[in-house]
């Protein structure tokens, strides 16, 4: 069956960067774009991204460039996020999802990963 | 971007009756290939998000049939009918027309 699973939550200092991944099973991880989702506390999702495993190309939210990167290693399946210069604004859960390329819906979800951002 | 306001529940809802939850685009979310990328999500207390419909109107696969969607290019509508506890959570329009994809804020659902 398909999984999406993230590591674990993260405690970080003000200024670090974080690297989330995102591990993909049940499916051809090169056929599905992954995308990056932000949920603050109590709030709302932002996309943050995606990238394309078979070719590495990725589309960011305007808002996030700068902010995120995102990476694959194809040979594991495994799809990462890197978050720098971390402020407290950057403390939220973020979620891995996926895209059959074309489709536009994301139809699984990682379980999320918490990131608090506290000196 | 697309900003997406989605409207508020009388909650709580009594069991066994229907619940709409409403959705509105700034944009048009039909496309030229005539399908409009409008999709719902269903995050329970604790979990991901999970896909309810697509294309405005398409179920997932394993979703009740009790949940339907329609609409036109930028006013949403998700029904539940007969609600059940397992309904609760907070229910998320989002476009998924041009970058970058945005969401609703939420539409929160609770059940008496």
């Amino acid at each position: 069956q398909v999984k999406l699973l993230q590591s674990g939550a993260a405690l970080v200092k003000p200024g670090a960067s974080v690297k989330m991944s995102c591990k993909a099973s049940g499916y051809t991880f090169t056929d599905y774009w992954v995308s990056w989702v932000k949920q603050s506390h109590g709030k709302s999702l932002e996309w943050i991204g995606e990238i394309y495993p078979n070719s590495g190309a990725t589309n960011f939210n305007e808002k996030f460039k700068g902010k995120a990167t995102l990476t694959v290693d194809k040979s594991t399946s495994t799809a990462y996020m890197e978050l720098s210069r971390l402020t407290s604004e950057d403390s939220a859960i973020y979620y891995c999802t996926r895209e059959l390329t074309g489709k536009r819906y994301f139809d699984y979800w990682g379980q999320g990963v918490m990131v608090t951002v506290s000196s | 971007d697309i900003v997406m306001t989605q409207g508020a529940l009388p909650n709580p809802v009594p069991s066994g009756e229907s619940a709409s939850i409403t959705c509105q685009s700034s944009k048009s979310l039909l496309y030229s290939d005539g399908k409009t990328y409008l999709n719902w999500y269903l995050q329970r207390p604790g979990q991901s998000p999970q896909l309810l419909i697509y294309w405005m109107s398409t179920r997932a696969s394993g979703v009740s049939d009790r949940f339907s969607g329609s609409g036109s290019g930028t006013d949403f509508t998700l029904k539940i009918s007969r609600v059940e506890a397992e309904d609760v959570g907070v229910y998320y329009c989002q476009q998924f027309l041009e970058f970058p994809f945005t969401f609703g804020s939420g539409t929160k659902l609770e059940i008496k």
